[in-house]
């Protein structure tokens, strides 16, 4: 299977609302990378995480090597919010990062 | 934040043709990155480089080269351009391979 799983692959939010997003990798990887492409298709880096959890206004990343899994959660949805959201890895084995298919999340009024 | 630009933003390419995209970052980063994105998918990596005059392959580097004059400038070269290679492809630099990658706009390829 694919080394990086994006779950789901879309998702729709209203206003306001609150919602996780989950990144699953098939290998123990050392570092997660969240990225949002916004509407005009620029990436805008979110959070870096080799280990835990961080936090930023609305936005709450977690990144568990053991269980190969993180998550990106969203709180009081804005429309700004909409796009798809990214996560990346980097690898044990490789510094390279390994892109998921990503989450494509719509913001409703 | 780092600033990362990419030139041009779009371009339209006859196959055959010569293709160069130019990457220009101002934050002295050792790393540089060049990734496709085709729709609906995430980013690949074609070439990288980690410092200048050296480029060392991606994961996809088949009918891409890449060129660091120097440590701020990064390019993507396609010497005869293919319908395959429309995509959109992003820049990125970091501070080592072990940090964040900052992106830049992206530039939309467009080969007929």
């Amino acid at each position: 299977g694919m080394p990086v799983e994006q779950n789901p692959p879309a998702l729709s939010l209203y206003e306001g609302a609150e919602s996780g997003l989950r990144c699953n990798f098939s290998t123990t990887m050392k570092g997660v990378q969240w990225f949002q492409q916004n509407h005009r298709g620029r990436l805008i880096t979110l959070f870096y995480l080799a280990q835990g959890t961080k936090e930023n206004g609305r936005l709450k990343s977690t990144f568990n090597s053991k269980e190969r899994y993180s998550t990106l959660h969203i709180k009081d949805a804005q429309l700004e919010d909409s796009g798809t959201y990214f996560c990346a890895v980097a690898s044990s084995g490789s510094w390279q990062l390994i892109f998921g298919s990503g989450t494509q999340l719509t913001v409703m009024p | 934040e780092a600033a990362v630009t990419q030139s041009p933003r779009s371009k339209v390419a006859v196959t055959g043709g010569k293709v160069t995209l130019s990457c220009h970052q101002t934050n002295n980063h050792d790393y540089m990155y060049w990734y496709r994105q085709d729709t609906g998918h995430g980013l690949r990596l074609i070439h990288y480089s980690y410092v200048a005059d050296s480029t060392e392959k991606g994961d996809i580097p088949d009918g891409y080269k890449a060129s660091r004059p120097s440590q701020e400038n990064f390019s993507l070269i396609l010497e005869l351009a293919s319908l395959s290679q429309t995509a959109v492809y992003f820049c990125a630099s970091s501070v080592d391979n072990q940090d964040t990658q900052y992106f830049g706009p992206g530039t939309r390829l467009l080969v007929l």
